[in-house]
């Protein structure tokens, strides 16, 4: 099956500090989302990026879908950024129906 | 808009007893999912509802795991007998419908604790 990749794991920064966090993914996809999961577990969702580039306040995500890699940006960090990062892919070429995730990116902003 | 909705948000049994998860996605979504996620990793896909059809169960194990979407809305999910190793949290999900490249939206899941 397809398989995502993201770096780094693990990011601690002070708050105000920007940030980037990069997914590789090993085939072509049809579905790319990144999601925050909040220290109660909830995932939410930032972003549904199969290709292009989208901004949402202080986070922005690119994907180019021809080199199969996705960025998140976050600017500014606050501390209720911290949490974790999922990258989430679906294969264009079949294969499993749902999502595949990433291990994920543990950021912990420092006041 | 009200969200994805799931219960038990928590849930502590003994091995070998049976329990059930239950799931009510967003309104007018077509597509449901159940994943698992183990501490430290991302969710992986047991089970795809379109409508009241499991059209990938293929990661489901199912000596020990069923689910069901009866009339299409809610959806069960069942571990019988359950073991250790299944302590997880487990995860619904809902999108519109069967294109496959719609947004996912995911309720806060049911932490399962096997003693």
């Amino acid at each position: 099956g397809i398989q995502v990749e993201q770096s780094p794991p693990d990011l601690i920064l002070q708050e105000g500090a920007n940030s980037t966090l990069r997914c590789n993914f090993s085939d072509s996809v049809n579905n790319l989302q990144w999601f925050h999961q909040n220290p109660w577990g909830q995932l939410i969702n930032l972003f549904y990026i199969p290709s292009g580039t989208k901004q949402n306040g202080r986070l922005s995500a690119t994907t180019v879908a021809t080199e199969r890699y996705s960025l998140l940006y976050i600017s500014s960090s606050q501390t209720t950024d911290s949490g974790v990062y999922f990258c989430a892919v679906r294969n264009s070429g079949g294969g499993a129906d749902g999502l595949t995730f990433g291990k994920g990116t543990h950021l912990i902003i420092q006041p | 808009e009200a969200g994805v909705v799931q219960s038990p948000r928590y849930k502590i049994i003994e091995k070998k007893q049976p329990v059930a998860f239950w799931c009510n996605p967003i309104s007018g979504h077509n597509t449901l999912y159940w994943y698992l996620q183990n501490l430290g990793q991302g969710p992986e896909l047991l089970i795809r509802y379109e409508n009241e059809e499991a059209v990938d169960d293929s990661q489901l194990p199912k000596d020990r795991f069923s689910a069901e979407r009866l009339k299409g809305v809610d959806s069960t999910l069942k571990i019988q007998p359950a073991e250790l190793g299944d302590s997880a949290v487990y995860l619904c999900a809902s999108s519109l419908g069967a294109t496959r490249e719609e947004t996912q939206y995911f309720g806060p899941g049911t932490r399962l604790l096997v003693l």
